[in-house]
């Protein structure tokens, strides 16, 4: 398997552009997750997909944030406006998920997205 | 809510000597699992071990073992015979099925392997 594949791996936008990351989790996975990590706030939980359905996106920082799973093999992070804040490495991971076991996420090779 | 604490931001141990990295975590359920991760420098985050609030033994992993005392609800990670490549950062994490299943990390320790 080819692991989670995330794409752009490198992103540089101006402020104000929208931004489009993109991420395919590990087949047969039923949980996703996107993560944000700067040197500031460490690896911040943006929202949490469990069967293609968003079960906790509390950690989306603002409006400008959304995140969509149309199927079990695509998600997509999109940040419309833009901001320099935002600035940032982006991860997606995947796991399987068996009702009462906590099992490993594997994660991806992440986008690092720097907005100017 | 549950929280993961890793009180050490930097750690130097020297080149064949094992290390110890705390973890503590807040839960109040009952079923939970916790996770151990490496970031290198290249960025990418590497799973290492797993241990289970229901497991009775401690779990390992080649050099990688996970000392869980569960009444003092930590999970420390034992890395024995530390090698140059050992240096990296190292999250803490757990999931809980009361938490909707959340991935959760502690905010790291950076780990130095001296020569």
């Amino acid at each position: 398997d080819a692991g989670v594949i995330q794409s752009p791996r490198h992103e540089v936008t101006e402020m104000g552009q929208e931004v489009t990351l993109r991420c395919k989790p590990i087949s047969g996975h039923n949980s996703l997750f996107w993560y944000r990590q700067t040197m500031m706030r460490g690896l911040e939980l943006l929202i949490y997909f469990n069967n293609n359905v968003p079960i906790d996106d509390s950690g989306m920082p603002e409006d400008r944030f959304s995140a969509k799973m149309p199927n079990a093999s695509f998600s997509t992070l999109k940040i419309q406006p833009s901001e320099p804040r935002d600035s940032a490495v982006y991860f997606c991971a995947s796991s399987f998920r068996l009702s009462g076991e906590n099992t490993e996420a594997f994660f991806g090779q992440g986008t690092r997205l720097t907005v100017v | 809510a549950q929280k993961i604490t890793q009180t050490q931001p930097g750690m130097f141990v020297q080149e064949k000597e094992a290390v110890t990295l705390d973890c503590t975590y807040d839960t109040s359920d009952q079923s939970y699992g916790l996770f151990w991760y490496k970031q290198p420098s290249s960025g990418e985050m590497i799973f290492l071990i797993y241990q289970g609030s229901y497991d009775e033994q401690n779990a390992t992993e080649g050099r990688y073992s996970l000392n869980f005392q569960k009444a003092r609800k930590s999970a420390n990670l034992v890395i024995s015979a530390s090698q140059l490549g050992d240096s990296a950062m190292y999250f803490c994490a757990m999931r809980s099925n009361n938490a909707g299943n959340m991935l959760t990390f502690g905010g790291g320790t950076r780990l130095m392997v001296k020569p």
